[in-house]
């Protein structure tokens, strides 16, 4: 059964960079998209962006923070990088599995297996 | 920008009930939404994606029906462990979003 982990600092000091990563155990990153998404209690769930396994990504234009998403296949890892970040940037951040569906019509993108989250503080 | 609205924000209800929450888009999504569900300190769970298809483990009180711009995600019998906060997400294009929640309390 495929498990995330997030790890990474959980203080920021403003205008820094932002780093986590998203270990994957009990199954490769070869394959699937991989997510990063954050919450706060004032904006809810919000989509940062993704990664296919391959490298190509897309990432969320509303940010004001640049955002960066790569993935280590040989560690079965996947990182975030957000940089210049605020007070606003303060929030949980969880990394996702994303699922790809073909329905004959369409094709469907969601998350189906979520690591716990991690807090992450940016102040001074 | 595509909108997702849900209604309610908020819901009381008691062990038994039938429960229906909204998500509407403000343009037309075909059946690109998705449904999860949070409790406290937890992090999503997926429960119904692309409308209506169950996900694997997920009990069968849960079921999503829309299309277009109108989706409803419906708890035919409310357990005690559905009491959380429920998400629609949207995927019909590059960007992604979230509704705002809707919050099922007990009465």
């Amino acid at each position: 059964q495929v498990q995330l982990q997030e790890s990474g600092p959980g203080l920021v000091k403003p205008s820094e960079t932002l780093s986590l990563t998203c270990t994957v155990s009990g199954g490769s990153i070869s394959s699937d998209y991989w997510s990063w998404i954050r919450q706060t209690p004032g904006k809810g769930l919000e989509w940062i962006g993704y990664i296919y396994y391959s490298g190509s990504t897309n990432y969320n234009p509303s940010l004001k923070s640049p955002v960066t998403i790569s993935v280590d296949r040989s560690k079965n890892q996947f990182s975030l990088k957000l940089s210049s970040v605020t007070a606003a940037d303060t929030a949980v951040y969880y990394c996702a599995r994303t699922k790809e569906y073909y329905d004959f019509s369409a094709y469907y993108y969601y998350m189906d297996v979520w690591g716990k989250g991690t807090w992450v503080t940016v102040s001074s | 920008d595509i909108q997702m609205t849900q209604s309610p924000s908020s819901l009381s209800a008691s062990v038994g009930d039938r429960v229906t929450i909204t998500c509407r888009a403000s343009q037309s999504i075909s059946r690109n939404l998705h449904w999860y569900q949070q409790k406290p300190g937890k992090a999503p769970k997926l429960l119904i994606y692309a409308t209506s298809t169950l996900q694997s483990g997920v009990p069968s009180r849960f079921s999503g029906s829309g299309s277009g711009t109108d989706f409803t995600l419906t708890i035919s019998s409310l357990q005690p462990e559905d009491y959380a906060t429920y998400y629609c997400q949207r995927s019909d294009s590059t960007l992604w979003t979230f509704g705002q929640g809707t919050k099922v309390e007990i009465k």
